[in-house]
């Protein structure tokens, strides 16, 4: 079974500081890894996912995370925060090795970003 | 390039009816996934279809129902509604072709209200 944790329910952060959201994962094999986010009364929308390769991957609007392997993490990070960057956050994982596995999300992490 | 489209928007229904949501993917997906989110229970898995099969299923009654038509549009349908019901409910498209790394793309959902 695989599964997500987001161990934050929320993050608050200053304008112009570093924002990092953690995301521990649990999986059989080797996880494909996942981060959305959703503002208000829309869709989630694709930031960034780890396949392979590099443990630094970078996505959309200037974020980027980091896979370890070891701590079974996959924390997201921004270098200097917006306002516009509150949202909710969800991290999630799929099994490699399953085809047909559903993509297992956390309960996701509210970001707020004071000016 | 088209997004995911959704309708409708908003439902209102009573309870004991029946509601059937809509959802068009990304020209050229295959899979559509089905994606509960009610206030408090984080975003829960429903369905998953790819090529007109159900690939994948949700911890969720047979009440909920769906189907992939020839054209890779799909709905969702509710029967015997109940106030727990009352969610929003997020369609997702993807390429297909059993490969779990591809990353989902959301529509804006259908607010289904159960009075």
């Amino acid at each position: 079974a695989q599964s997500v944790a987001q161990p934050e329910d929320q993050v608050n952060v200053a304008e112009g500081n570093p924002l990092t959201v953690k995301c521990t994962y649990s999986v059989s094999g080797n996880p494909y890894l996942f981060w959305y986010v959703q503002y208000p009364n829309r869709g989630l929308q694709f930031l960034l996912k780890y396949i392979t390769g590099d443990n630094l991957v970078k996505g959309s609007y200037g974020f980027e995370a980091e896979f370890n392997k070891s701590q079974t993490s996959f924390h997201l990070k921004k270098p200097s925060a917006l306002v516009s960057d509150s949202a909710l956050y969800f991290c999630a994982v799929r099994d490699v090795s399953d085809s047909w596995g559903k993509l297992q999300f956390g309960a996701g992490t509210q970001v707020v970003v004071t000016p | 390039e088209a997004g995911v489209t959704q309708s409708p928007t908003h439902l209102i229904k009573t309870r004991g009816q029946q509601a059937t949501l809509r959802c068009s993917p990304i020209s050229g997906h295959t899979s559509v996934y089905w994606y509960q989110q009610a206030l408090g229970l984080g975003l829960q898995f429903l369905l998953w279809y790819d090529e007109g099969e159900e690939r994948n299923r949700g911890n969720f009654p047979p009440r909920f129902s769906g189907r992939q038509f020839p054209n890779y549009s799909s709905e969702l349908n509710v029967n015997a509604l109940e106030l727990e019901d009352s969610a929003l409910y997020l369609c997702a498209s993807s390429h297909g072709t059993h490969n779990p790394s591809y990353e989902q793309y959301f529509g804006p959902g259908t607010r289904l209200t159960v009075t």
